[in-house]
């Protein structure tokens, strides 16, 4: 069985800094993908960063970044110059073949003024 | 935005009721996804489907069916309301091809009285 954990449920940091939240898999396929989702108190899910297992390549999108380490199955996102905005709760996700996505429990993330 | 949408948005309902959310998608996308969120679970799958009348079941499916009779839609019936099902319910979309994103629906926040 495929699992995702997000072993922190809450952070905080202060704007401007940088952030890291941690995510650990588990799956026994070759092919798959990850992928880190912001939820803001709007509630809606937003797409923030995705990363395919075949690529060793860590995937940047503006000031969001992962470390993918696949032998360890860690998989962590980095959230540079933090704004309020970023304030959210985060899911980390995994799909392989099946096209079945697991999620963590999630992060909630305050961003402090 | 993905054209995702989901009626109703908010429901109270009491127990022994039927419920029936629908989901509904502009982007002809192959794969519907429901799906409810509750705190300290993240969010976990309660069915899916991979084309016209092809579903199958998720994690938490007891007392949840589903039907899709068109690409567009997928409903998701609850067929006697319990309040271990009140919950934020996703829809959400993903297609074949080489991304593997998937796409969220706003929700819908369901209260079984």
């Amino acid at each position: 069985a495929q699992t995702v954990t997000q072993s922190q449920p809450e952070m905080s940091v202060q704007e401007a800094e940088t952030v890291t939240l941690s995510c650990t898999y588990d799956t026994s396929e070759n092919n798959y993908y990850l992928f880190w989702y912001k939820q803001p108190p709007s509630r809606q899910m937003i797409l923030v960063i995705r990363q395919e297992a075949y690529k060793q390549q860590n995937a940047t999108e503006n000031r969001f970044s992962v470390n993918f380490q696949k032998a360890a199955k860690s998989f962590s996102l980095k959230i540079s110059d933090s704004q309020l905005g970023d304030t959210a709760m985060y899911f980390c996700a995994l799909v392989s073949g099946t096209y079945k996505y697991i999620f963590g429990t999630g992060t909630r993330l305050k961003v402090l003024a | 935005d993905a054209g995702i949408t989901q009626s109703p948005r908010h429901k109270v309902t009491e127990t022994g009721t039927p419920v029936t959310l629908r989901c509904h998608q502009t982007e002809n996308h192959r794969y519907m996804y429901w799906y409810r969120q509750d705190p300290g679970h993240g969010l976990r799958l309660i069915h899916y489907s991979y084309g016209v009348k092809d579903t199958d079941k998720g994690e938490v499916s007891d007392g949840y069916s589903v039907s899709r009779s068109k690409t567009e839609d997928f409903l998701l019936t609850l067929e006697s309301a319990t309040s271990s099902q009140t919950s934020v319910y996703f829809c959400a979309i993903s297609n074949t091809g080489a991304t593997y994103e998937q796409y969220f629906g706003p929700g819908t926040r369901l209260t079984v009285t």
